[in-house]
C-alpha cells in the first residue's frame, strides 16, 4: 500500500498568513494526487486534483505542486473560512489512500 | 441539483449487518465510478471501496479491512449505489460517505461527496 505522510499534522496561523502543507508518498505516484478540505461535521470538498489543477469554484489563493513523491498545498493568504482539516489522497494505485490530515487552526 | 444523499445508517450489534444506500441526482450516474469512504469518530478518511461503471464491466475494488465482508453494488436505472456490510465489527463505526470519482482525461479525484450517514457498531 502507498502511505501518505502529511506535515505538519497541526498548524496554527493567522488571517493573511501564507501556509504550506506537505504530503509525501512512500513510492512514486506521478501526479495522481488530490487535496481536500473538511470542516467539522461536513463532507470533504475537493480543492486540487492532478497535484496542481484547481477544482472549479475553488479560490485562487489555493495552489498545489509536486510530482512523484513530494507534494505541497499552499494557501497564499489565509481567510477566516479556510480554517479546517486538509487531506491529501493518492489515486495512483489500489488501495486508494489518504494522508492523516493537517488541522489548521486560527492563532 | 447535483448531489449525493446517503441513507441507512444506524446502530447495529457486532456481527450484524447493515445496508447503506446513496441516491444520486443531477448528473449522469451511469458514466461514473462510485466510491465509499468512511471516517471513524475524530479520525481521518479511509477509502472503503469502488464500483466501476458499465464501460468497465462494473468491477469492484475493496480495502483490505472490509474485503469479504462488504459488497458495493449499483443500480444505474435507479441512480443508486449501495454498501452491504456484513459481520460488522466495532471498528467499522464511522460516518460513511458516498463519493463520485472523476477519472476523465488522466485526472483522478473524488469531485462530489454526500453528507454521510453514521454507522455505530456496539452491543
Amino acid at each position: 500500500d502507498i502511505q501518505l505522510t502529511q506535515s505538519p499534522s497541526f498548524l496554527s496561523a493567522s488571517v493573511g498568513d501564507r501556509v504550506t502543507i506537505t504530503c509525501r508518498a512512500s513510492q512514486g505516484i506521478s501526479s495522481y494526487l488530490a487535496w481536500y478540505q473538511q470542516k467539522p461535521g461536513k463532507a470533504p470538498e475537493l480543492l486540487i486534483y492532478s497535484a496542481s489543477t484547481l477544482q472549479s469554484g475553488v479560490p485562487s489563493r489555493f495552489s498545489g505542486s509536486g510530482s512523484g513523491t513530494e507534494f505541497t498545498l499552499t494557501i497564499s493568504s489565509l481567510q477566516p473560512e479556510d480554517f479546517a482539516t486538509f487531506y491529501c489522497q493518492q489515486l495512483s494505485s489500489y488501495p486508494i489512500t489518504f494522508g492523516q490530515g493537517t488541522r489548521l487552526e486560527i492563532k | 441539483e447535483v448531489q449525493l444523499v446517503e441513507s441507512g445508517g444506524g446502530l447495529v450489534q457486532p456481527g450484524g449487518s447493515l445496508r447503506l444506500s446513496c441516491a444520486a441526482s443531477g448528473f449522469t450516474f451511469s458514466d461514473h465510478y462510485m466510491d465509499w469512504v468512511r471516517q471513524a469518530p475524530g479520525k481521518g478518511l479511509e477509502w472503503v471501496g469502488r464500483r466501476r461503471n458499465r464501460a468497465n464491466s462494473y468491477t469492484a475494488e475493496y480495502a483490505a479491512s472490509v474485503k469479504g465482508r462488504f459488497t458495493i453494488s449499483r443500480d444505474d436505472s435507479k441512480n443508486s449505489l449501495d454498501l452491504q456490510m456484513n459481520s460488522l465489527k466495532i471498528e467499522d463505526t464511522a460516518v460513511y460517505f458516498c463519493a463520485r470519482a472523476n477519472i476523465g482525461g488522466g485526472s483522478r479525484s473524488f469531485d462530489l461527496w454526500g453528507r454521510g450517514t453514521l454507522v455505530t457498531v456496539s452491543s
